[in-house]
């Protein structure tokens, strides 16, 4: 058990809805990580929040948006879906706000399906 | 554009052997690389690290190795045991930037 938790665990929506997952970090980190990893593809980095505040930005869609609260629990926004956006979304956190060790704790993912 | 490649999608070894999984990157600005296994229905998990002054390091039967001229790294996992079985994403990044991961090598370690 990495600490990491994150809901829903599996998601099955139409195209054209928005769903939102929800990630609670390890406790004491305070930044909090979005990855996209889709079919026979690796993690592809979404956004980085520490503290609040948003610290770095990957391959993020425009249809995204994450936002980290002061309970330091963090949500992905995903609308307009589309097929393509099905996915395993992995949240990770880590203490510091850059990779002092490199080290980041994942959740077990949420299953998203679009159909 | 793939800065971080992992060519083998798989890789079978006897239990027992050693087992060496590859990872090649593009970007020679990178100083901080990682591997994570993963097995289904986990998430990543952390396995190793090495820093971009350091041409190996080795934590009990997992070593990783960095040759930077080639811009490749590999880890060996010696003995493979069946328990090693996952899949296994190699990692780097730069000035303590964000990750970037490979595509992942699924290792299966047979009796």
């Amino acid at each position: 058990d990495s600490g990491v938790t994150q809901t829903p665990k599996h998601l099955i929506t139409a195209t054209g809805q928005r769903v939102t997952l929800r990630c609670s970090p390890r406790s004491g980190d305070l930044s909090v990580y979005w990855y996209q990893q889709s079919l026979d593809q690796g993690l592809q980095f979404l956004i980085q929040y520490y503290n609040g505040e948003e610290r770095a930005k990957g391959n993020i869609l425009e249809r995204f948006s994450a936002q980290q609260f002061p309970d330091l629990h963090s949500e992905l926004n995903l609308s307009s879906l589309e097929l393509g956006d099905s996915a395993l979304y992995f949240c990770a956190s880590s203490v510091g706000g850059s990779l002092n060790t490199g080290e980041l704790f994942f959740g077990e993912g949420s299953r998203l399906t679009v159909l | 554009d793939q800065q971080v490649k992992q060519n083998s999608p798989s890789l079978s070894v006897q239990e027992g052997r050693i087992s060496i999984l590859n990872c090649d990157y593009t970007n020679s600005m990178f100083d901080y690389f990682l591997w994570y296994k993963k097995y289904p229905a986990e998430g990543p998990t952390f396995l190793i690290s090495i820093s971009s002054i350091k041409d190996k390091n080795e934590d009990g039967r997992f070593t990783v190795f960095l040759n930077k001229s080639a811009k490749h790294l590999s880890l060996h996992i010696v003995p493979s045991q069946p328990g090693d079985s996952a899949v296994y994403f190699c990692a780097a990044s730069q000035y303590t930037d964000k990750l970037i991961f490979g595509t992942g090598t699924r290792l299966q370690v047979f009796p």
